[in-house]
């Protein structure tokens, strides 16, 4: 158990639709990550916000969209859902990305599906 | 842009059979090199982070080394229970992870 919760676990939902994605980091930590991971992509970072502010954009589309709340959890809203966007997508969390880079621990993903 | 590559794509392996799986990057300013261990349909396991050439880490049955361009995972003596899906992942100079596609593992018995 790497400390970082995430839910929902499973997600099924109808194309067009907006979907939230919830993460709680570990006891300390002040960075958030979100991934996405499909078969054919592996696992792509999408954004990264640290103490509440965005640090990193990745490649998130613009119907995509991510906060981070004062008590450090996070969520990332999904909407016009497509089929394409069915993965899994998955928050880590790290104390502070200054310096060398820390280690990012990995929550247990949230599985989507987009009919 | 970062890059990351892994080889093999998969790999088999009989029990006690020792082998090492290859990640090569391509990095601006690298800034850390991690390995992680991931089951199906489970999140990431981090296993190993490399700061410099040089650098080795081990636990247990596997053991990291790091050069300027590529790292190694070495597995010695693996058991089916190290069956997994193995990431290699890149920290650059902006704060970004690039990861691998992975290594699938299959250690049969």
């Amino acid at each position: 158990d790497s400390g970082v919760t995430q839910t929902p676990k499973h997600l099924i939902t109808a194309t067009g639709q907006r979907v939230t994605l919830r993460c709680s980091p570990r006891s300390g930590d002040l960075s958030v990550y979100w991934y996405q991971q499909s078969l054919d992509q592996g696992l792509q970072f999408l954004i990264q916000y640290y103490n509440g502010e965005e640090r990193a954009k990745g490649n998130i589309l613009e119907r995509f969209s991510a906060q981070q709340f004062p008590d450090l959890h996070s969520e990332l809203n999904l909407s016009s859902l497509e089929l394409g966007d069915s993965a899994l997508y998955f928050c880590a969390s790290s104390v502070d990305p200054s310096g060398y880079q820390e280690t990012q621990y990995f929550g247990p993903g949230t599985r989507l599906l987009v009919l | 842009e970062d890059q990351v590559t892994q080889s093999p794509e998969a790999l088999r392996l009989q029990e006690g059979e020792s082998s090492s799986l290859n990640c090569s990057y391509t990095v601006s300013g690298l800034r850390g090199l991690f390995w992680y261990r991931q089951d199906p349909g489970k999140g990431p396991e981090f296993l190993f982070t490399l700061y410099s050439a040089g650098e080795e880490k081990e636990k247990e049955r596997l053991k990291a080394t790091l050069t300027k361009k590529e790292s190694f995972l070495h597995i010695t003596a693996p058991k089916p229970e190290d069956s997994a899906t193995y990431l290699c992942a890149c920290g650059g100079s902006n704060y970004k992870l690039t990861f691998g596609k992975g290594t699938l593992l299959t250690v049969n018995p």
